[in-house]
């Protein structure tokens, strides 16, 4: 299996600033053929479902504000927001759809500071 | 508006069987994979099982954490996914999450939407 391991666990951020999660995966997650990376991120607020913020690591889902954003390539992966809002405070999980099983990293928990 | 609800979660004992229910709207049933993921309290996600598409012969593929116990089927005339659990352990309890599948092809791709979910409690 493919194990996603991301950091930190928590993040405290002042509204207006830059946040940044990072995902490791345990084996590259880029398929060479047709050089696209098979990760995705969500962000899941309290009492609330998933939801799909980023796929193909860094394509932005159709309503997400652009101050989300994703980067990286192979096994080293970031969800960027440009300016943190009150309503950025969530739990963000990456995703790799690479190969089953499909596995998720342990969440990142973001915070006002 | 793309939609999937779930029901059927209850509270079971170990060794029990359950059956979840996921009712799909506002998109084509039949042309995706659709999956089940959970999420046990205060705790991370888990991916459960997928059951492929008409064009992928309706096969499926379960974590092993659920394998042999759990059992995924759709019915695309009721534009309907189910989940039948048996042999209920403790560490099932979770919230079970329907999901539509993004990519149509044989290994799937992203997630989206979730449904609600639905809680499963296995206690005695």
């Amino acid at each position: 299996d493919i194990v996603m391991t991301q950091s930190p666990e928590l993040l405290a951020v002042s509204l207006g600033e830059r946040a940044t999660i990072n995902c490791k995966s345990s084996q590259s997650v880029l398929y060479n053929f047709n050089n696209k990376n098979y990760l995705a991120w969500y962000q899941q607020k309290p009492g609330q479902p998933p939801k799909l913020l980023i796929y193909w690591a860094s394509t932005r889902e159709s309503g997400v504000p652009d101050r989300f954003s994703g980067s990286g390539s192979g096994t080293d992966f970031t969800l960027s927001i440009s300016s943190l809002q009150a309503e950025d405070v969530a739990v963000y999980y990456c995703q790799q759809y690479y190969n089953l099983p499909v596995t998720f990293g342990q969440g990142t928990k973001l915070e006002i500071k | 508006e793309v939609q999937l609800v779930e029901s059927g979660g209850g509270l079971v004992q170990p060794g029990e069987s359950l059956r979840l229910s996921c009712a799909a709207s506002g998109f084509t049933f039949s042309a995706h994979h659709m999956d089940w993921i959970r999420q046990a309290p205060g705790k991370g996600l888990e991916w459960v099982g997928r059951t492929r598409n008409i064009a992928h012969n309706y096969t499926t593929d379960y974590a092993a954490s659920v394998k042999g116990r759990f059992t995924i089927s759709r019915d695309d005339s009721k534009n309907s996914l189910y989940l039948e659990m048996n042999s209920l352990k403790t560490e099932d309890t979770a919230v079970y999450y329907c999901a539509r599948n993004v990519g149509g092809s044989y290994w799937g791709g992203w997630i989206d939407p979730w449904g609600l979910g639905t809680l499963v409690t296995v206690s005695s």
